[in-house]
């Protein structure tokens, strides 16, 4: 059974660093490239980037570009999403996802909150 | 970038109703695009991909088509559980990109 298994909720102060997790299951990580997505009431989903965990190349959205990284770990089959200094508009729930026309399997969600 | 604009952004529905949701690709992108559904608080759930595939297991009440540039998200007899915000999401370029989302309130 396929599953993305993501970290728990965060709550962290403008500036700090962050770095959220989602652990794959039942299928090979290298298969599929794994993307991110960013939820918030007001915007929607947005699509933040995606990574190819069999090279970690990487491709991100143009508003997400330089504000967050990208990685992933084939050994732990796990792959992750980095920020070095977060805003308080980083504030949302952000889901990975398996790439399969499109994407057929979501982890079940990460909620950062960003506030002094 | 491609704008995928979905219309409409909210509707109100009955129980049997035939409700139809539409996205309008800025620019051609084949049949790259996929329906989601979302209830409060779950993960988004894929019903159809390539335009026109029926996600396994998702009933066959929902259908997807394509016309150039303009996709539709068909649901023939409403039902209880069909109550949620649905997506379209285009995957032909990057960077991918999703509709503003259509929510089917009772």
């Amino acid at each position: 059974e396929v599953q993305l298994v993501q970290s728990g909720p965060e709550v962290k102060k403008p500036g700090e660093s962050l770095r959220i997790s989602c652990k794959v299951s039942g299928y090979r990580i290298t298969n599929n490239w794994i993307s991110w997505v960013r939820q918030t009431p007001g915007k929607g989903l947005e699509w933040m980037g995606m990574i190819d965990p069999s090279d970690s190349h990487t491709k991100y959205g143009p508003s997400f570009q330089g504000h967050v990284t990208m990685l992933s770990d084939k050994s732990s089959s796990t792959a992750h999403l980095q920020w070095s200094s977060l805003k308080p508009s980083d504030t949302a729930m952000y889901y990975c996802a398996r790439h399969s026309v499109g994407f057929d399997f979501w982890g079940q969600g990460t909620l950062v909150t960003v506030s002094s | 970038d491609i704008q995928m604009t979905q219309s409409p952004s909210a509707m109100s529905a009955s129980v049997g109703d035939r409700v139809t949701i539409t996205c309008r690709a800025s620019q051609g992108i084949y049949n790259s695009l996929a329906w989601f559904q979302q209830k409060p608080g779950t993960v988004p759930k894929r019903l159809i991909y390539t335009a026109s595939s029926l996600q396994s297991g998702v009933p066959s009440r929902f259908s997807g088509s394509a016309s150039g540039t303009e996709f539709t998200l068909t649901i023939s007899s409403l039902q209880p559980e069909d109550f949620a915000t649905y997506y379209c999401l285009q995957y032909d370029s990057y960077p991918w990109t999703f509709g503003q989302g259509t929510k089917v309130e009772i």
